[in-house]
């Protein structure tokens, strides 16, 4: 089974800074990657589609990229509404799902 | 719209079953794929499997291999989920969300979720 890999496991930012999170597969997922966003008590959203996509009204801070095994998320200005746990999530040709650890990303 | 609305919490002991309803609106049930992903207290997600609204094919974790049933009622836009032989480390919220479509493995709508709390 592939693992998926999230760094750093928790931040924390100013408002405005660029927050970074990768996410490292155990091998070659190609662009298989997928980007969410989960706030307390809520649903997770999905945010990034096939690595680098941006799903529909998603703002524009938000930004993915990556390919192979290495893949990076990054919010380019924090905004305290960005406050959540985010997860890396690896799809197959079965529909076989793995998710990454989650980084929870709070304001300093 | 489309809308995922799940069942209310449930209180099961050690041992008993679950079941856990998704019901969906706004979309054409039968051409979309269900998954189901948990998420015990505090700890991250964790994928279930799923059920294709269109025809009998499911899929599930290796890890619930024989405890977890997925089943639906197409005329309700329904899915299910039921898992036996419940623990404690089964305590979780249980979320239903859509696959945005085959060869993409995007979940755009997800249910609300719902608790289940087993007590031994």
């Amino acid at each position: 089974d592939i693992q998926m890999t999230q760094s750093p496991s928790s931040l924390s930012a100013s408002v405005g800074d660029r927050v970074t999170i990768t996410c490292q597969a155990s091998q070659d997922i190609s662009n298989y990657l997928n980007w969410y966003q989960q706030k307390p008590g809520k649903a997770p959203k999905v945010l990034i589609y096939d690595a680098s996509n941006l799903q529909t009204g998603v703002p524009s801070r938000f930004s993915g990229s990556g390919s192979g095994r290495d893949f990076t998320f990054t919010i380019s200005s924090l905004q305290p509404e960005d406050i959540a746990t985010y997860y890396c999530q690896h799809y197959d040709d079965l529909l076989h799902l793995t998710f990454g650890g989650g980084t929870k990303v709070e304001i300093k | 719209q489309v809308q995922v609305v799940q069942s209310g919490a449930e209180v099961k002991k050690a041992g008993a079953s679950v079941k856990v309803s998704c019901k969906a609106s706004g979309y054409r049930f039968t051409g979309y794929v269900v998954h189901w992903v948990r998420q015990a207290p505090g700890q991250g997600l964790e994928w279930m499997g799923w059920i294709n609204g269109g025809n009998d094919n499911t899929k599930y974790s290796q890890k619930f291999q024989g405890r977890l049933t997925f089943t639906k009622d197409t005329s309700a836009s329904t899915a299910y989920m039921e898992l036996s032989s419940l623990r404690s480390e089964d305590t979780a919220v249980y979320y239903c969300a859509r696959l945005f479509k085959l060869q993409d493995g995007r979940l755009d709508y997800w249910g609300q979720g719902t608790l289940v709390t087993v007590s031994s």
